[in-house]
Formats: C-alpha cells, sequence, structure tokens
C-alpha cells in the first residue's frame, strides 16, 4: 500500500511568489491534516480537511494561506505572496476516521528565498 | 491554551540501556496519546498509540499513560544506535481530531 505521498518534496520560491503544496492520502484514508514544522520547532497543526469541507482551520495564518481537498485529486496547501518566515517543513497526515491514527507523509521543504 | 511538554534533551544513553522519554499535558480532556519517531529531515513516524491508563507493550517499546497525573512515557529497552532520533509526544483532545505536539526531546545512544 502506498502511504501519504507529497509533492513537490523541495520547493524555493523567492518573496512575494505562490507556493502550492500538495497532499495525496493513504488509499481510503478521507481525513487530511497538514502540520508545520519550522526549524528547531515542533509540530504544529495547521488545517484539518475532509472531501470538500473545511472541518478545522483554528491552525491557520489568517492571510496568505489556504487549503482544499476537492472531491477528486490530492490536497492542496497554498501559500501566497511567500514570505521568509514562511520557510519551514509542511507534512501532511492523512487517517481513515475521526479517531484514528494519523499517518505522515515525507514533507514539503520549503525556502523562501 | 492546551500544552504538551516534553524534556528537550539531548537525552544520552549507552547501547544496551533503557532509555525514558517523559511527557505532560494540559487538558484532562486528553483522549488519544502517540508516540512518534522522527530522525533527522526526515517525517514523523508512529511508534505507539496508548488510550487507557497503564501500560501498553510492543517489542521493545513501552507506553504508559497516567491521566490523573497528566503523564505520558515511552520505555525504550535494549536501545540502540540506531533509535538515536528525536521523539515526539502527541496528545488529541476530545473536542477536535488534531495532535497536538510537545517540542521532542532528542535521544542519542551511544555505542
Amino acid at each position: 500500500n502506498a502511504g501519504v505521498m507529497q509533492n513537490p518534496r523541495h520547493l524555493v520560491r523567492r518573496r512575494g511568489q505562490e507556493a502550492r503544496l500538495r497532499c495525496s492520502p493513504v488509499k481510503g484514508h478521507s481525513h487530511v491534516y497538514w502540520y508545520r514544522q519550522l526549524p528547531e520547532e515542533g509540530l504544529k497543526f495547521m488545517v484539518y480537511l475532509q472531501k470538500e469541507n473545511i472541518i478545522d482551520e483554528s491552525g491557520m495564518p489568517k492571510e496568505r494561506f489556504s487549503a482544499e481537498f476537492p472531491k477528486e485529486g490530492p490536497s492542496i496547501l497554498r501559500i501566497q505572496q511567500v514570505v521568509r518566515g514562511d520557510s519551514a517543513a509542511y507534512f501532511c497526515a492523512s487517517s481513515s476516521g475521526t479517531t484514528d491514527t494519523q499517518y505522515f507523509g515525507p514533507g514539503t521543504r520549503l525556502t523562501v528565498l | 491554551q492546551k500544552e504538551v511538554e516534553q524534556n528537550s534533551g539531548p537525552l544520552s544513553v549507552p547501547e544496551g540501556a533503557i532509555a525514558s522519554l517523559n511527557c505532560t499535558y494540559s487538558d484532562r480532556g486528553s483522549q488519544s496519546f502517540f508516540w512518534y519517531r522522527q530522525y533527522s529531515g526526515k517525517s514523523p513516524e508512529l511508534i505507539m498509540s496508548i488510550y487507557s491508563n497503564g501500560d501498553k507493550e510492543d517489542g521493545r517499546f513501552t507506553a504508559q499513560l497516567n491521566k490523573a497525573s497528566q503523564y505520558v512515557s515511552l520505555l525504550i529497552r535494549d536501545s540502540q544506535p540506531s533509535d538515536s532520533a528525536t521523539y515526539l509526544c502527541a496528545v488529541r483532545y476530545n473536542a477536535g481530531n488534531m495532535l497536538t505536539f510537545g517540542g521532542g526531546t532528542r535521544l542519542m545512544v551511544k555505542p
């Protein structure tokens, strides 16, 4: 079974550009979570989505960040007008139900120049 | 604010010894507890989950949960150099499905 897949694995953007991070959950999983890990810091929850719905976005910055999980295709985390402080590892996790274990993807490491 | 606290370490143990990693959490409503291992530059990998008070064993790993003391620990028996990593404690609260992570404890197992 394929695990959670994320692409790209590494992404370099200049300040002011847009970053799009993609996550394909484990086959059969309908719950997707995005976490951010800043350098030398712990993992912080950003957003929880189910197909076509945002369930909890309490960890998302209010501006420039958005997420979606369409009926078809991967979940997308979009960061507009990136700044240097957005440089981090962004991890996606998926689970099969609301109380099930979350399995993490390999992450996307975003570097903003 | 819900918090999960871990000693950042590094915790250094000799090969073959028992490594003991500790975690405390602030919200008594917490229901699910997880230990993840994260190698440098890699993603978190699930080691153990525990939901009830007491001990849960899986191979060389034992998770211990004490809800009254709001404390969860991970014991690694017969520690190996390959166990050297950062261990993340994660808690899922009643109110939502997100995980709240501690800052992690860096474990170093010396040959």
